[in-house]
């Protein structure tokens, strides 16, 4: 079956290391997207993804940064991690077509001491 | 600019009674509306979406939500409520790019 994986599904790291999180998705689309969530926040956007080489910043993109160099990754990368970084990382996916939802990897807990 | 309101961060029900979890939106545009269930240390799963035509959508585990254009709202209802249906719900919604716009969120208790 299809699936939207994430790793590591939890970290702990250092304020000014820097982070990668990965996702991976075996759905073949196109759009890919990367969330945060904290309590009464919601899930939040940091960068998304319409295709290869396509990447495009979200609502909280400072300190983050997305490559996409094929269809089925896009790995979310922490440039120097800071504590306000700690949250939970949701990755998703979707088809193009508007209508179509989004499908949500299990998430990876990233906490910065 | 999308908005999504989901109006209480917490409900709580008795077992066996209605759930009625709200959302409200604002769009310039018809949008498309979803609603998601996320249980503890899980990834969001899809419950049910309002794309076009019939106004009453439904989902899975007996759910159901009515887009109301007028009102600008997609509430949530479910008859009755069971304890298994406790979890985070959140509405979202997506309009004409493939962004998606997610309310705060509500945690649903139920109480036996």
């Amino acid at each position: 079956d299809a699936e939207i994986t994430q790793s590591p599904r939890h970290k702990i790291t250092e304020t000014g290391r820097q982070v990668t999180l990965a996702c991976h998705q075996t759905w073949n689309h196109n759009n890919m997207f990367w969330y945060r969530q904290d309590l009464g926040h919601g899930l939040r956007l940091i960068h998304y993804s319409y295709g290869v080489q396509d990447t495009n910043k979200g609502e909280v993109s400072d300190g983050y940064s997305v490559s996409r160099s094929n269809t089925e990754d896009l790995p979310l990368t922490l440039e120097s991690a800071a504590s306000s970084q700690t949250s939970v990382y949701f990755c998703a996916s979707s088809r193009g077509a508007e209508h179509n939802e989004q499908f949500f990897g299990p998430g990876t807990r990233l906490t910065v001491l | 600019a999308q908005s999504v309101t989901q109006l209480g961060s917490h409900v709580s029900v008795s077992e066996g009674a209605l759930v009625l979890l709200r959302c409200n939106y604002s769009s310039s545009v018809p949008p498309y509306l979803f609603w998601y269930v996320q249980y503890p240390n899980q990834g969001l799963q899809l419950l049910l979406k309002y794309t076009t035509g019939a106004t009453l959508v439904k989902g899975i585990n007996g759910f159901e939500a009515e887009f109301k254009k007028s009102e600008t709202s997609f509430h949530l209802t479910k008859p009755s409520a069971h304890m298994s249906d406790a979890a985070e719900y959140f509405c979202a919604v997506r309009n004409t790019g493939n962004q998606f716009y997610f309310g705060t969120g509500t945690s649903l208790t139920v109480i036996p």
